[in-house]
């Protein structure tokens, strides 16, 4: 079965240029989050959809950071302009259920994306 | 105060070793626990749900305390594999929104 796919898989750009990351979910899966890791912050949850519908984004950073989920297999992360505090790694997660409704109903993570912002 | 709290480490342990941490959590209101792996530049993985009464996968055993409000962890007989970092993972109260902790990480020796 095809896990999480993310890409690119790394990503360089200079400050102020607009980066997309993308995201499709395991088929079937309802929720799909998204995450930033760093190693100040550890891994920090910035959205997550419910049916393509964001449900929360209370931590998403910035208003230079966007969500959407276009649809059930499509999801896009845009950070607009772009500054070197968001070098991070960008995780997309997908579950069947949301944690803890469930027993045994992990988040599958993607390989991520490495950001660098120069 | 951070909602999960994790020693960092490093846990360098002999292969063949029993390592064991633990990991707190301040939300009382969490229902669900889990530990995740996470080797050096990958994505975590699940290792194991914790669950009240404790549980065992192999030579992995996880529990939890909700009265102290923490979840262990305990590694028997390591191999060179198991290096890694562990995350502990706590559902923010019924929301199921996860909380991740900072990781403990762990290193075995030949």
């Amino acid at each position: 079965d095809a896990g999480v796919i993310q890409s690119p898989r790394h990503e360089v750009t200079e400050m102020g240029q607009e980066v997309t990351l993308r995201c499709k979910p395991i088929s079937g899966h309802d929720y799909l989050f998204w995450y930033r890791q760093t190693m100040m912050r550890g891994l920090e949850l910035l959205i997550y959809f419910n049916n393509n519908v964001p449900i929360d984004d209370s931590g998403m950073p910035e208003d230079r950071f966007s969500a959407k989920m276009p649809n059930a297999s499509f999801s896009t992360l845009k950070i607009q302009p772009s500054e070197p505090r968001d070098s991070a790694v960008y995780f997309c997660a997908s579950s069947r259920f949301l944690t803890g409704t469930q027993r045994d109903q992990p988040q599958h993570f993607g390989d991520g994306t490495r950001l660098s912002i120069l | 105060r951070k909602e999960v709290e994790q020693d960092p480490g490093p846990f360098n342990v002999p292969e063949g070793a029993t390592v064991a941490f633990n990991c707190t959590y301040s939300n009382s209101a969490s229902q669900s626990f889990f530990w995740y792996r996470q080797d050096c530049r990958k994505e975590p993985k699940l290792l194991m749900s914790v669950y009240s009464s404790g549980n065992e996968d192999g030579r992995f055993t996880a529990q939890l305390n909700r009265a102290s409000q923490y979840i262990s962890l305990l590694i028997r007989d390591s191999k060179l594999s198991d290096s890694a970092t562990y995350l502990c993972v706590v559902n923010r109260g019924s929301w199921g929104k996860l909380q991740f902790g900072a990781g403990t990480q762990v290193v075995v020796t030949p």
